[in-house]
């Protein structure tokens, strides 16, 4: 299975542009999505295919990166988006990063 | 609007079954691959199963292969997971979700509110 590494947590102030990694054990391409999921609701699609912005998803937020590295970037941040952020791999089999969880301070 | 509603969750003893089911609305379900994806207790996401979007096509994740079976009624719009010998660590939150558009599922661009399953004597 292809893992994918994240940092457990970011505190970030609003206004700031914060920057959220994902590392890939193996070269996905660019088959890496990312998800948002708020407390106690269910994950929804911000990037798919490691930058393509998801249909009525704020600008704020972008995606970058291809092979093993990849980047999501809000900015600026807003209260509204305290949230655990997952990376998606469909390299192979769909593995998920274990999460970030973002904190506004 | 895409509606996904995921049913049958709930209490269950190890080694005995349950079957979930994901009533969809507001698109054509027989367009797309559909999935399941859990969500242990405070813990992250994990890909179960997904199906292809007639249905002779199913792909497992390794922790449910042989246990767990994924299918679906297009008819009906509705999909389906039986899930047998359930175990403790099964225990989670399992999300419907909609694949993306086209013949190779990626993403999972849509997910229902999930339903709730805890395996315990």
């Amino acid at each position: 299975d292809t893992v994918l590494t994240q940092s457990p947590a970011l505190a970030v102030s609003p206004g700031e542009r914060v920057t959220i990694s994902c590392r890939a054990s193996e070269s996905v391409s660019t088959l890496m999505h990312w998800y948002q999921q708020k407390p106690g609701q269910q994950p929804t699609l911000l990037i798919y295919l490691a930058s393509n912005l998801e249909s009525g998803v704020p600008a704020r937020f972008s995606g970058s990166g291809s092979g093993t590295d990849f980047t999501l970037t809000i900015d600026p941040v807003e209260a509204d988006d305290t949230a655990t952020y997952y990376c998606q791999q469909s390299w192979n089999d769909p593995t998920f990063g274990s999460g970030t969880k973002l904190e506004i301070k | 609007e895409v509606q996904l509603v995921e049913s049958g969750g709930g209490l269950v003893q190890p080694g005995r079954s349950l079957k979930l089911s994901c009533a969809a609305s507001g698109f054509t379900f027989s367009d797309y691959n559909m999935a399941w994806v859990r969500q242990a207790p405070t813990k992250g996401l994990e890909w179960v199963a997904s199906i292809s979007y007639g249905g002779s096509n199913t792909h497992y994740g390794d922790s449910v292969k042989g246990r767990f079976t994924i299918s679906r009624d297009n008819a009906k719009s509705t999909l389906y997971l039986q899930m047998d010998s359930l175990r403790s660590e099964d225990t989670a939150t399992y999300y419907c979700a909609r694949h993306n558009i086209g013949t190779t599922p990626n993403w999972f661009a849509y997910w229902g509110q999930g339903t709730l399953v805890t395996v315990s004597s």
